[in-house]
This record gives structure tokens, sequence and C-alpha cells, in this order.
């Protein structure tokens, strides 16, 4: 059975930063594409961050351009979200979602999600 | 970015209904077009990807249709565990974008 669980979510001041951490357990974790999605509260689901499963190829929402990033470690089986210059717009549930194939690419989908951890970003 | 729009935002429906929703996307995305249900306080779970094939596990109750930019959830014979919401889901291109949702209610 695919298990993702995220950790690392906490109250963070504006302009703070965070890591999160998604441990995966039940599927051969280096073969699949991996992302993080975000959901506000109350709102919507907004896709953040997506890795190959080599870690050589990411994908990003404009959002987060040139404040988060996305990393992977195979030998451990974990997927991390660095979130830097974090704005109260970041207050969210974020997510790990496993893809259904190896690489970001047309065609594909979210085929297990963890439970999610809350990232508050306030004062 | 493509945008997905759904309607309707919400419906209130009874057990034994039969319920549609649309997705509309603001250019053609072939059939990658995927459906998440989402019940409260829970992760998202996929119920249909590329427009219309059945994930394992999921009731046959539940039918996607569509291609291009138009595309239908379709439940029929509503069943009490089915009142949650419903996200539509593009994977034509980066970044994947979902519709608003579709919050489906007891009447």
């Amino acid at each position: 059975e695919v298990q993702l669980l995220e950790s690392g979510g906490a109250l963070v001041q504006p302009g703070g930063s965070l890591t999160l951490s998604c441990a995966a357990s039940g599927f051969r974790f280096s073969s699949y594409a991996m992302n993080w999605v975000r959901q506000a509260p109350g709102k919507g689901l907004e896709w953040v961050f997506g890795i190959s499963r080599g870690g050589g190829n990411t994908y990003y929402a404009g959002s987060v351009k040139g404040r988060f990033s996305i990393s992977r470690d195979n030998s451990n089986n974990t997927l991390y979200l660095r979130m830097n210059s974090l704005r109260v717009e970041d207050t969210a549930v974020y997510y790990c979602v496993k893809e259904n194939e190896e690489y970001i690419s047309s065609g594909n989908w979210f085929d297990s999600w963890g439970q999610g951890t809350l990232v508050t970003v306030a004062s | 970015d493509i945008q997905m729009t759904q309607s309707p935002s919400s419906l209130s429906a009874s057990a034994g209904d039969r319920v549609t929703i649309t997705c509309r996307a603001s250019q053609t995305i072939n059939t990658y077009l995927n459906w998440y249900q989402q019940r409260p306080g829970k992760a998202p779970k996929l119920l249909i990807y590329a427009a219309s094939s059945l994930q394992g596990g999921v009731p046959a109750r539940f039918s996607g249709s569509g291609s291009g930019t138009d595309f239908t959830l379709t439940i029929n014979r509503l069943q009490p565990e089915d009142f949650a919401t419903y996200y539509c889901q593009q994977s034509y291109t980066t970044p994947r974008t979902f519709g608003q949702g579709t919050k489906v209610e007891i009447k």
C-alpha cells in the first residue's frame, strides 16, 4: 500500500523559511515523479511543484517561482519542499502527491496523496 | 496557464439522484483530464483519469466523458458517501491546473 507521510508544517512569520518532508513507502519511490499540491483554508487545490524520478527535471507554479524549491532523496525515499520568503498567501495544507509515471508529462495523473501538513504564515 | 472552469460550483441532491458536473478548459487539452473527490477533512482521491478511465477500486456509478475543452463527470445513484467536493485537473501541460471545485451537498 502506498503511504505518503508529510511533516514539517509549522507557524512561521512572513519572510521566513520552512522545509517540508514527505516520507514515502509501499512503492518504488525512485521510479515515479512526485509533486506538491497545496490547499489554502476553505479554498481549492493548487499544484505547486513537480519533480521527475531522478530529480533532473523540475516544474513549478508561477506563484512560487524563485521562492520555493523541490528535491528528493531516492536513497531515503523522501521528497522535500524548501520554502523561502514565505507570504501570508502561502498559508495552506501541503500535500505530497505521487504521479503515475516517471516523468512529469502530458497525460499523467496523481494517483496517491498524503494526508497533508499545515503551513501557517502569520505574524 | 490553462484555466479550468467547473459548473456548477455547488449543487444539492438526494441519495439515488443522478448528478452531472462539467469542466471546461480554456484551450484544448485532448483527453488529458482527471477527476478527484475530496471528502471533508480528507485528502483528494483520484476517481477518473484520462477523461473516462475509472481508477481501480472506484465504484462504477462514477463515469467521465469528453475531449478537447469540454468534460463531464457523472455520478449515477448518488450514495451518502458521495457527498463531497469534486475537482477536475488538466495534465496537458505545466503548470498543472485544477477547476475551482464542485461541492455536492445533501438536499
